[in-house]
Order: C-alpha cells, then sequence, then structure tokens
C-alpha cells in the first residue's frame, strides 16, 4: 500500500480524556502536515514536519495538543484533556519537499473524534 | 494573510453536462500555485489540478480544467461530461509559507445528476 494511512479512522471518547492519532505517510515523502475539518469546512493546518522536526505550528494547535514525527517516518498527534470543541476530522497529508509551493499533498482517510 | 473564497456552498449538474465551480482568492505574492481537491464522501481528498500563476496558458486535466484570470484572482475549475463519480466536496487551495501549508476555501458541494 503506498497511500497515506490513518488510525484509528473513528474515536470516541469523553470528554476531559486524551486521544492519540497515527498516521503513516508514504515512505519517501519527508513532509508530513495535520489539518483539522470541521464539518462544513475546509481543513485547517494544525502543523507541519520536515522529517523528524516541526517546524511550524498554527494558533489553532492549543498546550493541549502535541505531535511528534520520531525518525522522520510515521507520525502522531496526541490531544489532552479533550473539549467537545475538539469534536472534528483530523487529516494528516504528506509530500515531498521538490519545489517551492507546488508539490501535491497526499491525504489520508482522516480520523474523526467525537468528544461526548 | 492569505484567504480563499468559494462562494458557491453548493451546485448540481446533470450527467454529461458542464459545469463550474468558482474560487477567489487574495495574496500578494507574484509567484505561486493553486489547486482544486476532490473529496469524495467518505474518502480521502485527492488533487484534481494545480495551475501556477506565472503560466499564461490554463491548466487542463482530461475532462477538467481551469479559468486562471491572474489580475482577478479568480481561479474557477470546469468539469466538462460530468460523471456521478464527480459527485464530491471540491476545495480551492492555495499553498503558504516555507512549509507550503493549505489554506482551504470553504468548499463546493457538487451533484450530479441523472
Amino acid at each position: 500500500d503506498t497511500g497515506v494511512s490513518q488510525n484509528p479512522r473513528h474515536k470516541i471518547t469523553k470528554r476531559g480524556q486524551n486521544v492519540t492519532f497515527r498516521c503513516d505517510p508514504i515512505s519517501e515523502h519527508n513532509r508530513l502536515y495535520w489539518y483539522r475539518q470541521t464539518l462544513g469546512q475546509g481543513p485547517e493546518f494544525l502543523t507541519y514536519f520536515q522529517n523528524e522536526a516541526q517546524l511550524e505550528k498554527s494558533r489553532l494547535l492549543s498546550d493541549r495538543f502535541s505531535a511528534e514525527r520520531p525518525k522522520g517516518s510515521f507520525s502522531t498527534l496526541e490531544i489532552q484533556r479533550t473539549e467537545q470543541g475538539d469534536s472534528a476530522m483530523y487529516l494528516c497529508a504528506s509530500s515531498l519537499a521538490l519545489r517551492t509551493g507546488g508539490n501535491e499533498q497526499f491525504f489520508g482517510p482522516g480520523t474523526r473524534l467525537t468528544v461526548l | 494573510a492569505q484567504t480563499v473564497t468559494q462562494s458557491q456552498p453548493e451546485m448540481s449538474v446533470q450527467e454529461a453536462e458542464t459545469v463550474t465551480l468558482s474560487c477567489t482568492y487574495d495574496t500578494s505574492e507574484s509567484d505561486y500555485y493553486l489547486f482544486w481537491y476532490k473529496q469524495p464522501p467518505s474518502r480521502q481528498m485527492i488533487l484534481v489540478i494545480r495551475q501556477e500563476a506565472y503560466k499564461q496558458q490554463n491548466a487542463t486535466e482530461n475532462r477538467f480544467s481551469v479559468n486562471f484570470q491572474k489580475a482577478a484572482k479568480s481561479f474557477s475549475l470546469k468539469i466538462s461530461d460530468s460523471q456521478l463519480g464527480d459527485a464530491a466536496m471540491y476545495f480551492c487551495a492555495y499553498p503558504t509559507g516555507t512549509a507550503s501549508k493549505l489554506t482551504f476555501g470553504t468548499g463546493t458541494r457538487l451533484q450530479v445528476t441523472l
């Protein structure tokens, strides 16, 4: 399988619990992105890795959110003390850094989080 | 800040007909890219077409083409010979910064009817 995969696909949790999502990018891609998509909206950028380095974080990424990409391979996104407002689809995308701006980002199927 | 605006929340087209989805954007850059992404129901987002701003010629990919008006900051997507499989959310997107992070519009839901 050469696409971007994400696990789990669905997560239901109670407010205040911690959750962790995983993204496996396309193997040769050195860039990895996390986006959040709420109902009726386009995805919004959360954070970006080049290899193992987290180079940019959105102001949307509060202190309760943390992301890692150990060894520049898979990535995890953890949300601590979840709130109902965290309910959304969390999308992962990967790309190659071949040329500025024009590289296609390949998206995973997303993890849909529901916080009760 | 860069913004992307899609003013058509929903569009409908009959099979085999042509439909145009609108997108406007705001940028101060002179060279940039623009993308149209398709998000089918419960399936992952895929790139439909990309346009590089310095290229005068409008991009074309099979039944999909764009009308890029740089001065007007307009980037519309035309789908010819619409098929049932074209039914999806369509997002216009603009990459920014060294990260090339994407700024998306709010999307247009396209319905294709028989």
